[in-house]
């Protein structure tokens, strides 16, 4: 079956470094992938996604991922952080068929910006 | 517009008693979901409903009940509470099924801001 992990439960970064968060999927085919963004108290927010082509994808918020096949990988990337993207990410991926599939999310990682 | 609303925003419960969770969107959309957060399990999947008048279970469906009243309204039920049943709970729509639609912003899944549930 699909499914996703994020490895990293809790990061701790500087303000202005930059952020690599990891997403590790389970899938025969082409999946379809997204990150998902949550500041607290409130719904989740759509921050990129993958479906086909151009592998490396760009999002809102000065977001961007990167589809590797030969890793099983869609890490989410941002080049300098700012204190407004504390808050907790999650990855997902698209199980089952294309007109009744869901969307089956990975633990999330909590990202804390230090001053 | 409203999106997607979830009533109500705070519920503490008895074990054993019932309760509804409502749930509507005003995006015209096809699809409707139930997931439950609990910390360090990320967001499961409880129930959905790929159209009007079809629901599927998700990853963890025992004891609850869903019902989607039309289009716009997608209804879960826990028939007699439990203390594992104490989460967040979140209700999202989108236009089509996310693995459809490609790359256009159909497939994407609009949220409601969740309804926290206490069971005691």
């Amino acid at each position: 079956a699909q499914s996703v992990t994020q490895p990293d439960i809790h990061i701790t970064v500087s303000e202005g470094a930059s952020l690599e968060l990891r997403c590790n999927y389970s899938y025969g085919a082409t999946p379809y992938l997204f990150w998902y963004v949550q500041s607290p108290g409130q719904g989740l927010q759509l921050l990129l996604k993958y479906f086909s082509g151009d592998t490396l994808v760009q999002g809102i918020k000065g977001f961007e991922a990167e589809f590797k096949r030969s890793q099983s990988s869609f890490n989410l990337r941002k080049p300098s952080v700012h204190w407004s993207d504390a808050a907790e990410y999650f990855c997902a991926v698209v199980h089952g068929s294309s007109n009744t599939g869901k969307l089956i999310f990975g633990q999330g990682t909590t990202l804390q910006v230090k001053p | 517009n409203a999106g997607v609303t979830q009533t109500p925003k705070f519920q503490v419960l008895k074990t054993g008693q019932s309760m509804t969770l409502q749930c509507a969107q005003d995006m015209n959309h096809n699809s409707m979901y139930w997931y439950r957060q609990d910390p360090g399990m990320g967001l499961r999947l409880i129930y959905y409903s790929a159209s009007e008048g079809t629901t599927d279970k998700g990853e963890v469906p025992n004891g609850y009940n869903v019902s989607r009243l039309n289009k716009r309204e997608f209804s879960l039920r826990l028939e007699s509470a439990a203390p594992s049943q104490t989460s967040v709970y979140f209700c999202a729509s989108s236009e089509t099924p996310p693995g459809t639609g490609v790359n256009s912003g159909a497939n994407v899944l609009t949220f409601g801001a969740g309804s926290r549930l206490t069971v005691l």
